[in-house]
């Protein structure tokens, strides 16, 4: 079981915005710790989409924002595209574990 | 540029040992510390430990602590990744992956990662 709980699959039609839930507990995300997504395609290496919480790096389109709020984070595809399928995680890190942590991992479908 | 390349595949019986290497190249390769995460088939990402390749310091998860060992080679920039008493369960895509700093420094997030190594641990 991963510590970092999202919904196994979200699905959106092109244009369309979608959003990724991360729910963490009080031990993670609710310390202040700040939360990292990362898309990983079929057969490739994870890649930063958001870190810090809301910032993108550079080369990443605007279409991805992150937010936080609670024991919670957010990750928004707006203007969603075909190259946005993908499975995307969310990662923090929990005091109790001592530990690094990621998501159990979203799957967005594009339609 | 900054580029993490992994040694290849292998093939492990049950009981044996595996070392994956991840040679750093592009940047101070002192400056950064390097971590690794395995995936399983069609699972998530786990979190195994890191390793400063200034000192050699290194911290590991829970699960792994002495099962796994990393070490670096400064001369050679690259950082290995050991684990003995392989089992089934350790079948898995091992990733090595760079950190960046933000905050001043005082944060992190894994921007590079190397291609990963398939471990197969089979009978």
């Amino acid at each position: 079981q991963s510590v970092l709980t999202q919904s196994p699959s979200v699905s959106g039609a092109p244009g369309q915005r979608v959003t990724i839930s991360c729910t963490g507990t009080s031990a993670n995300i609710g310390a202040g710790y700040d939360v990292h997504w990362y898309q990983q395609l079929p057969g490739t290496a994870p890649k930063v989409v958001i870190y810090g919480n809301t910032y993108r790096p550079s080369g990443v389109p605007d279409r991805f924002s992150g937010s936080k709020s609670g024991t919670s984070a957010f990750l928004a595809i707006t203007g969603l595209q075909a190259e946005d399928e993908a499975d995307y995680y969310c990662q923090s890190y929990d005091s109790s574990l001592s530990a690094y942590v990621f998501g159990s991992g979203t799957k967005v479908t594009v339609l | 540029q900054v580029q993490l390349v992994q040694s290849g595949a292998e093939v492990k019986k049950p009981g044996a040992s595996v070392k994956v290497s991840c040679k750093a190249s592009g940047y101070t390769f002192t400056s950064y510390y390097v971590h690794w995460v395995r995936q399983a088939p069609g699972q998530g990402l786990e979190w195994m430990g890191t390793i400063n390749p200034s000192g050699g310091a290194t911290n590991y998860a829970q699960k792994f602590q002495g099962r796994v060992t990393l070490t670096r080679d400064t001369s050679t920039t690259t950082v290995y990744m050991e684990m003995r008493s392989l089992r089934s369960e350790d079948t898995a895509v091992y990733f090595c992956a760079r950190v960046d700093y933000y905050d001043s420094g005082s944060s992190f997030y894994f921007d590079y990662w190397g291609q990963g190594t398939l471990v197969t641990v089979s009978s």
